[in-house]
């Protein structure tokens, strides 16, 4: 089976930096998504990294080691609209479906 | 254009009864899937359809049971509805199965009295 860990809440100030860390065990790796959710709101794609190293779109930069079991999302500038819940997910050989972590909320504050 | 849509998207009803989902996307996608969050927000895949055909149906009582009718429609029926089975259930859509990025409906909230 598949299982990924994320930390549960994370807080931080407007205009700051925040990583969201993931780590996974699988078999089978493919590649790793970020999906973003805000309160009573549909979960929606942020990024995907199927090889190493950092994919950069906007604000937003996702990372991933393969070596590691390791990846992260890396939030820039933070805005208060950025306060939500944010998962990883895996996409594994064989498996049809991604594999969602647990989710962090993000709490930005003033 | 909502590029996946559900409804309804509140459902309220009592034990016992049986009750309907459907999802709709116009994404030209090959793959739909349901996906349930329970009140921890932990997302789990139910059922995965790949061009009308059933490919994952996890661990899920046999109550629940999908029905793709054509690539862009996957419903899924609930009958004799538990308490249990209160949660938000989201319909998605990808270009193929298993792909990174999927496409989420905005969810039908589901409580059971």
């Amino acid at each position: 089976g598949q299982s990924l860990e994320q930390p549960s809440e994370v807080t931080a100030v407007e205009g700051a930096i925040v990583q969201i860390n993931c780590t996974y065990q699988t078999s089978g790796f493919y590649g790793l998504s970020w999906y973003q959710q805000h309160d009573g709101g549909a979960p929606t794609f942020l990024s995907y990294n199927g090889l190493d190293g950092l994919e950069e779109t906007g604000r937003f930069s996702s990372f991933l080691s393969r070596s590691d079991s390791y990846g992260y999302l890396l939030l820039q500038e933070l805005q208060m609209k950025d306060s939500a819940s944010y998962f990883c997910a895996v996409r594994v050989t064989g498996r049809r479906a991604l594999t969602f972590g647990s989710g962090t909320r993000l709490q930005v504050q003033p | 254009d909502t590029a996946v849509s559900q409804t309804p998207k509140y459902l309220v009803t009592q034990m016992g009864n049986d009750k309907s989902i459907k999802c709709e996307q116009n994404l030209g996608h090959d793959t739909m899937y349901w996906y349930k969050q329970d009140s921890k927000k932990f997302l789990k895949i139910m059922f995965s359809y790949n061009n009308k055909e059933l490919i994952i149906n996890e661990t899920v009582p046999n109550r629940f049971s999908p029905k793709s009718p054509d690539k862009a429609h996957l419903n899924l029926h609930i009958n004799s509805l538990e308490l249990g089975d209160s949660a938000v259930y989201f319909c998605a859509s990808s270009e193929r199965p298993g792909t990174g990025e999927a496409f989420f409906g905005q969810g039908t909230r589901l409580t059971v009295v």
